[in-house]
């Protein structure tokens, strides 16, 4: 079983629409939830990140978080062509002074306009 | 600032051979990381450093070796390179924040 799991789509929505991405864990070891976008042919860039169960906002995104079930989630409201793209959770832990990063399998987003 | 930079963008191997990709960070970063990205994979750590002079294996090192001579430069060798290597290689970057790595553009790789 892999530590991080992530639906890889391919997912499409029209335009204005709100769309959920989810992502389980299993380790109870890690410390901050993340979720990056790349861009086709591109390097993937932090969009947000959190360290504690709940919500957080920012924009059109928010980062949802559940520990006691091992579950983030990403929503984007009122979805953007520019918003295609791959999002990819990340769980980050400690280990031996480094911080270290394990990656769902990412999740192919394409609006429609 | 140019961030973190890859060199080459891309390259075409034949099986055997072998190639160095580097990786070069302007941010006066401690940590620096290589992973590989294969379609339905996301991003697996092969090798990562926590400083000048110093490396560690990650998920996938098989095949693969690192050096970091210079704090600003971390590359990544294939000394003979196998079929089952044809990826994408990212370089990352961790910030003085402890959870924001920065990636570079990437290194597409095919070994036929």
């Amino acid at each position: 079983q892999k530590e991080v799991e992530q639906d890889p789509g391919p997912l499409s929505v029209p335009e204005g629409a709100i769309v959920s991405l989810n992502c389980t864990y299993s380790n109870s070891a890690f410390q901050y939830f993340m979720w990056y976008r790349q861009y086709s042919r591109k390097g993937p860039e932090l969009l947000m990140y959190t360290y504690s169960s709940g919500n957080k906002e920012d924009g059109r995104f928010t980062a949802q978080v559940d520990k006691s079930s091992k579950y983030i989630s990403l929503f984007i409201r009122d979805s953007q062509p520019s918003d295609s793209a791959t999002y990819l959770c990340a769980m980050s832990l400690i280990i031996q002074g480094a911080q270290k990063l394990v990656f769902g399998q990412g999740t192919r987003l394409t609006i429609n306009p | 600032n140019a961030g973190v930079t890859q060199t080459p963008k891309f390259r075409v191997l034949k099986t055997g051979q072998s190639m160095t990709l580097l990786c070069a960070q302007d941010m006066n970063h401690e940590y620096m990381y290589w992973y590989r990205q294969d379609p339905g994979m996301g991003l697996r750590l092969i090798h990562y450093s926590v400083g000048e002079g110093t490396t560690a294996k990650g998920e996938v090192p098989d095949g693969y070796n690192v050096s970091r001579l210079k704090k600003q430069n971390f590359l990544l060798g294939l000394e003979s390179a196998a079929p089952s290597q044809t990826s994408v290689y990212f370089c990352a970057s961790l910030g003085d924040k402890s959870y924001e790595q920065y990636f570079g553009p990437g290194t597409r790789l095919t070994v036929t």
